[in-house]
């Protein structure tokens, strides 16, 4: 365990399907992030947040929103999304420069 | 933007051999890191080298650093079939910027 839990392990939703992928920490880490796992690919930084604010957005899709209550919880949701956005969505926390502890990633099936 | 990238993509050992997998970045770095990850999983925290710093020992495990040259090694000692999984370098840019992964090196051994 590495102190960084994500929910749902699995999905599979339609096109036309609203869901969310959650993280959590309590490292008291002060930046998560979302990457995008595809078979053969690099991981994909998504976004990041720092301190509940995003700093960073690698021209995501519309179609992905996230959301950082608060500096433990962080989401992403999910609307109208395509068969190519089938991939695994790792979500990481850190605590300044240094290591990144990830969660086990939700495993996401677009039909 | 991609930042590492590993060499080779694919290494199948017996048991008891030394795996060694190299990285090449592009831009200065403040550290670089190693990850590993089991199929499907998170991926897992291995060892941490600055810019600074030439080579680091943990365990079973080698790194060595070329800034001059922009490149990194990891060396897995004595493998077992427990090392199987997927290792990726990352970098930092500086303490602000967040990880960027190559596409990994996948290592099979044997038993």
């Amino acid at each position: 365990e590495t102190g960084v839990t994500q929910t749902p392990r699995h999905l599979v939703m339609g096109m036309t399907n609203k869901k969310s992928l959650k993280c959590e920490q309590h490292l008291g880490h002060n930046a998560m992030y979302w990457y995008k796992q595809s078979a053969k690919k690099p991981l994909e930084l998504m976004f990041v947040y720092n301190f509940k604010e995003q700093t960073e957005n690698n021209s995501v899709p519309s179609r992905f929103s996230p959301e950082c209550p608060n500096s433990s919880h962080l989401f992403l949701h999910l609307h109208t999304l395509q068969p190519e956005d089938s991939a695994l969505y790792l979500c990481a926390s850190t605590l300044g420069p240094g290591e990144a502890f990830f969660g086990q990633g939700t495993r996401l099936t677009v039909v | 933007s991609q930042q590492g990238e590993e060499d080779p993509q694919a290494l199948s050992i017996q048991e008891g051999e030394n795996a060694t997998m190299n990285c090449s970045y592009k831009t200065s770095i403040n550290n670089l890191q190693w990850y590993r990850q089991n199929s499907g999983r998170g991926l897992v925290h291995l060892i941490l080298i600055r810019s600074n710093e030439r080579e680091k020992h943990s365990g079973r495990l080698r790194v060595t650093l070329d800034t001059s040259k922009k490149s990194s090694s990891l060396l897995i000692t004595a493998s077992r079939a427990a090392d199987t999984a997927s290792y990726f370098c990352a970098t930092d840019a500086s303490g602000n910027t967040p990880l960027v992964f190559g596409k990994g090196t996948r290592l099979s051994v044997i038993a």
